[in-house]
């Protein structure tokens, strides 16, 4: 079945350092989202890519779609502390509306 | 808000019981997806339902059952508890982008 992977597990930023998190599909995606869990919450969708090399921007989020579209990243430019969360990608396949969620990284920051 | 609501809130119970989680998705949407995250991990893909018929499994135990009601109301059936089943319990439902509405979740713990 189609897995998704996300590195790294865990990451640990000081304050307005930057911050990346790599998603990747074993199977081409039809489109990916991005949600955000912050501690005790649920997630909150953040963003959808459709577009094979798509890259979208809200703020300091920098979001992109592989050209093969397996592969996904999510920058976080200059982190605040709140941008403490869990940051997961889900992908789904044509055809197919479940979404298969990635492992999460988890980002905290330190002040 | 998501506008996905789930009750309880928290539920403790005892080996080998059987408990009710109850989820209604937001107005409009037909779809209620369930989804299991234990302690640190992430999202596992239960079961989905679409205007009550049963359209995707994912890792469900045989233990596990859901439903989804006429006024599109969704149940799952946990029976035969374990102390493995502890965990978060989200259900989310989807707009036609297929963008995943989360609610905030039933805390099952089982001791």
């Amino acid at each position: 079945g189609q897995q998704v992977m996300q590195i790294p597990q865990y990451q640990h930023v000081q304050e307005g350092e930057d911050f990346t998190t790599y998603c990747n599909s074993s199977t081409t995606l039809s489109n990916i989202q991005w949600y955000k869990q912050r501690p005790g919450g649920h997630p909150v969708f953040l963003i959808q890519l459709v577009k094979s090399g798509e890259v979208k921007k809200q703020k300091r989020l920098t979001f992109q779609f592989g050209e093969a579209k397996k592969n996904s990243s999510l920058h976080i430019t200059a982190t605040q502390t709140t941008d403490v969360g869990t940051y997961f990608c889900a992908g789904s396949n044509f055809g197919n509306e479940k979404l298969t969620f990635g492992t999460g990284t988890r980002l905290t920051i330190i002040p | 808000d998501s506008g996905v609501t789930q009750t309880p809130k928290h539920l403790i119970t005892a080996t080998g019981q059987r408990v009710t989680l109850r989820c209604s998705p937001r107005s409009g949407d037909l779809s209620v997806y369930w989804y299991q995250q234990s302690l640190d991990q992430g999202l596992q893909f239960l079961i989905q339902y679409y205007n009550g018929e049963e359209r995707a499994k994912g890792n469900i135990l045989e233990r596990f059952s859901a439903q989804q009601f006429p006024d599109l109301h969704s149940e799952l059936n946990l029976s035969s508890l374990e102390l493995g089943d502890s965990a978060l319990y989200f259900c989310a439902s989807n707009d036609r982008a297929d963008t995943q509405y989360f609610g905030p979740g039933t805390r099952l713990t089982v001791l």
